[in-house]
């Protein structure tokens, strides 16, 4: 079946670049998306790309997609503490079912002062 | 708030026990899911509807499972004889495109 995996945890530094990597294994993916999940909170849409995109930039936000590779990262620029969180990132495939998203598990990400 | 609601936001019951969630999605938005998720994991798809039809089912959606929604607006997912299993977070969202998500109801079973 359908398979989303993160790594589990970042660290980074107040100030430096987070990069959050995502591989996937299902080819007939339509759209790629990242949430923000902070404690207490629901999900956050952070961005998304669709599958004939290779990158999509969102103010601080870089998004990459090697749809070769099945490979997606989330680039955070001057990550700052208010961007700990874990993020998600997930896929949906065909336009009938774009609301049926397939989630990793999740990477922490925790940006130290 | 005009941000998808659920309630309640906690419940600790007995196993064995029915609970019954609610979700009141962001008004005219003709889609709504119920996705679980438990520690540690991300989301998982459970079931949506497409105003009061539901079209689609997952198979993590035992029989002790059921989900409604009647009028095409507030969806109301229920179990029944809860198992220490079902302990998890439920989550609604609601789209006419993105989805957006509840802050779930966690459900802890005894």
């Amino acid at each position: 079946g359908e398979d989303v995996e993160q790594s589990l945890f970042l660290s980074v530094r107040e100030g430096d670049s987070s990069v959050i990597n995502c591989t996937y294994t299902d080819s007939s993916s339509t759209y790629l998306y990242w949430y923000k999940q902070e404690p207490g909170a629901g999900l956050q849409l952070l961005t998304y790309i669709f599958s004939n995109m290779d990158m999509k930039q969102d103010q601080r936000l870089t998004v990459l997609l090697n749809k070769k590779d099945k490979h997606l990262s989330l680039r955070i620029a001057d990550t700052q503490t208010g961007d700990s969180a874990i993020y998600f990132c997930a896929e949906s495939g065909e336009s009938d079912s774009w609301g049926k998203l397939q989630f990793g598990a999740g990477t922490q990400v925790v940006v130290t002062p | 708030d005009t941000g998808v609601s659920q309630n309640p936001r906690h419940k600790i019951t007995k196993r064995g026990q029915n609970v019954t969630f609610r979700c009141d999605p962001i008004s005219e938005h003709n889609r709504l899911y119920w996705y679980r998720q438990t520690l540690g994991q991300g989301p998982e798809f459970l079931t949506y509807f497409q105003n009061e039809a539901q079209l689609e089912k997952s198979r993590l959606l035992s029989d002790r499972f059921s989900a409604e929604r009647p009028k095409g607006s507030f969806s109301t997912l229920e179990i029944q004889r809860t198992e220490q299993g079902d302990s998890a977070m439920y989550l609604c969202a609601s789209s006419p495109g993105e989805l957006f998500f509840g802050e779930g109801s966690r459900l802890t079973v005894l």
